[in-house]
């Protein structure tokens, strides 16, 4: 079974709908991390989370919000959804060593009309 | 913001062939990764590199770091059409979140 896993993989919405997606993993990871990936532009972090009670805007946080339910789930929600955040969004994962190598869920790509 | 920037976007090479790709980055970091991401699919971890590394291999891999002109470069030897992907540099910085670059677009062809 994937370590990371993203729920839905794909989702199609309307303008104004509210909408969530959800990230589980198995790794045991203190810190998750929610981005967005747009075509030509790399990843961009949307919300972080190095425990439970410790979450973290990003760089484009505005438009979206973010629960962390436990340690090994980590949701983002668009409240309003607009077209300009169709986009593919990933949830990673990452350890509290000095390494801080991120896991990657298989991503879950938002279309919104 | 995003630190890192690769160059080039996209590399077309024979299969056999060696790929490089180049990263530059703005601030001191702590360390710098590598990620490679398959068409469409989640972000795979291929090799960090300390601030106080220049070198380091990992089987067809071999990355270096400059931090003194704030850059670092992959090279994958002997390609393989499995090789074609995007490739993203990422800078540590201070607080354990990572900047990703654009990416570079590695087409092998057989």
């Amino acid at each position: 079974d994937a370590d990371v896993t993203q729920t839905p993989r794909n989702r199609i919405t309307k303008t104004g709908k509210r909408i969530m997606l959800e990230c589980s993993q198995t790794k045991g990871h203190d810190r998750m991390y929610w981005y967005r990936q747009d075509p030509g532009l790399g990843l961009r972090l949307i919300y972080y989370s190095f425990d439970v009670k410790d979450i973290n805007k990003g760089e484009i946080s505005d438009g979206y919000s973010v629960s962390r339910q436990a340690q090994a789930k980590f949701s983002l929600s668009l409240e309003s959804a607009i077209p300009n955040q169709t986009a593919l969004y990933f949830c990673a994962t990452s350890g509290t060593g000095v390494s801080n190598e991120q896991f990657f869920g298989p991503g879950t790509r938002l279309t919104v009309l | 913001s995003q630190q890192g920037e690769e160059d080039p976007q996209a590399l077309s090479i024979q299969e056999g062939e060696n790929a490089t790709m180049n990263c530059s980055y703005k601030t001191s970091i702590n360390n710098l990764q590598w990620y490679r991401q398959n068409s469409g699919r989640g972000l795979v971890h291929l090799i960090l590199i300390r601030s106080n590394e220049r070198e380091k291999h990992s089987g067809r891999l071999r990355v270096t770091l400059d931090t003194s002109k704030k850059s670092s470069s992959l090279l994958i030897t002997a390609s393989r059409a499995a090789d074609t992907a995007s490739y993203f540099c990422a800078t540590d910085e201070d607080d354990y979140k990572l900047s990703f670059g654009a990416g570079t677009t590695v087409t092998v062809r057989a």
